[in-house]
């Protein structure tokens, strides 16, 4: 089975805090996602990874930045936390475009 | 842009019966990619079931099918003989088919499911 692993379920920060979001999977997929997920606004994009040091901008970066240094690593970054990056954060991973993509368990950020 | 509309935030089904879950996109391409996610309270997103656009049969899995309606821009979501392990929030998604730059994947807002036992 395919497994996306999220580094942590809930976190707790303060307002400019560096945050770290650790994502692995282990079928070698080439392409890596972060999604941020809030109420009624389903999920968005915020960065994607389609090799090892490549990166693309989402939907929503702005706040963000993401490192990608092993195929199967992939980190979001929060340089300085505000309260309206309090979310869920997902991480996903597939093979190729259209192809399934697997999903971790999510990240439960509170920035207080 | 492409955008994905789920008009039903929310919906509830007697267990046993049938529910279906509309989805809406809007895209101008002719070959793309459309996914049903379900997302159990435990949170861990996992495919329900995938369609191509190319393909005129309608995609089932089980319990789920799907109604994919390409001119209307349709693709909804049935589920049959409701169980209670059906309770999740669904997240209808789109993505174009092709290379470079078109692996992402655009998401509704999402219908919660409820089973009414």
């Amino acid at each position: 089975d395919v497994k996306v692993t999220q580094s942590s379920r809930y976190l707790v920060k303060r307002t400019g805090e560096k945050v770290f979001l650790e994502c692995v999977q282990d079928m070698d997929h080439e392409n890596m996602f972060w999604y941020r997920q809030d109420p009624g606004l389903g999920l968005r994009l915020i960065y994607f990874s389609y090799d090892v040091k490549m990166k693309e901008k989402g939907d929503i970066p702005e706040g963000y930045s993401v490192s990608r240094e092993k195929k199967e690593r992939f980190s979001l970054i929060l340089e300085s936390a505000s309260t309206n990056q309090t979310s869920m954060y997902l991480c996903a991973s597939n093979s190729a475009p259209g192809y399934i993509q697997y999903f971790g368990a999510g990240t439960r950020l509170s920035v207080l | 842009a492409q955008t994905v509309t789920q008009s039903q935030p929310e919906m509830s089904v007697q267990e046993a019966e049938t529910v279906t879950l509309s989805c809406t996109y809007d895209t101008s391409e002719s070959d793309y990619y459309l996914f049903w996610y379900k997302q159990p309270p435990s949170r861990q997103m996992i495919l329900v079931i995938r369609q191509e656009a190319y393909k005129q049969q309608n995609a089932t899995e089980n319990r789920f099918s799907v109604n994919f309606q390409k001119a209307a821009k349709s693709f909804s979501l049935k589920i049959s003989d409701s169980q209670l392990g059906d309770a999740a929030m669904y997240f209808c998604a789109y993505t174009p088919s092709g290379n470079f730059g078109n692996e992402k994947l655009t998401f509704g807002t999402g219908t919660r499911l409820t089973i009414i036992p």
